[in-house]
């Protein structure tokens, strides 16, 4: 069964600061990697999806690297902004265990604060 | 394109009532699927779906039903609410002829069972 961790729970930088998130999943089998953004009380919004071929994305500020052989990927954010405090949620696509279908398997998510 | 959509936002049940959260999305996707997220856990898949007239379960299926007659609807029925069930609900779908398999996600419904 997959699982998805993330690591730290919590984190609070000030502001100007480059900062890295990390997720680890126990199955390397994945069809990719995607990290949302979730703010208080909203839904979840896309931010990068790395392909299992892909080494990494880089959208803006943002950048993503995946090793799928060692089961890691990287949110790194450049020079944060106050406006990047939310929940960073890592998730991965894998084949359901019993059948055919892909499931995502989501980490608990990181709760950055970045201070003014 | 009005992407993923789900009514009602929020909703306060009695244990015991029955209702349905209704998900629709225009992409003309073929996977659906159903999460909860309950606070330090995550999302948790709880049904999906990878075409019309088919349904399978996930990892926590029960005191759920699903259906799929239609590509576009996806609804998620509560058979007889539990307080247990109180937690925000997400429909996501995504297009499986697409190999980046990319989920989209709906802007979630809030239940709470009291």
């Amino acid at each position: 069964k997959q699982e998805v961790t993330q690591i730290p729970a919590a984190l609070s930088v000030p502001e100007g600061e480059n900062l890295v998130l990390n997720c680890s999943f126990t199955d390397s089998a994945i069809y990719n990697l995607q990290w949302f953004r979730q703010d208080p009380g909203k839904g979840l919004t896309s931010l990068l999806l790395i392909q299992s071929s892909q080494r990494e994305q880089t959208s803006g500020r943002l950048n993503a690297s995946l090793d799928k052989s060692s089961g890691r990927s990287t949110l790194y954010i450049a020079a944060s902004q106050p406006g990047d405090s939310a929940t960073y949620l890592c998730a991965v696509l894998s084949l359901v265990t019993s059948g055919s279908a892909r499931q995502l398997t989501f980490g608990s998510g990181t709760q950055l604060t970045v201070l003014p | 394109n009005a992407g993923v959509t789900q009514t009602p936002k929020f909703q306060v049940l009695k244990t015991g009532q029955s209702m349905t959260l209704q998900c629709a999305q225009d992409m003309n996707h073929e996977y659906m699927s159903w999460y909860r997220q309950d606070p330090g856990m995550g999302l948790r898949l709880i049904h999906y779906s990878v075409g019309a007239g088919i349904t399978d379960q996930g990892e926590v299926p029960n005191g759920y039903n699903v259906s799929r007659s239609t590509t576009e609807d996806f609804p998620l029925r509560l058979l007889s609410a539990a307080p247990s069930q109180t937690s925000v609900y997400f429909c996501a779908s995504s297009y499986e002829g697409q190999r980046t398999y990319e989920q989209y996600f709906g802007p979630g419904t809030r239940l709470t069972v009291t």
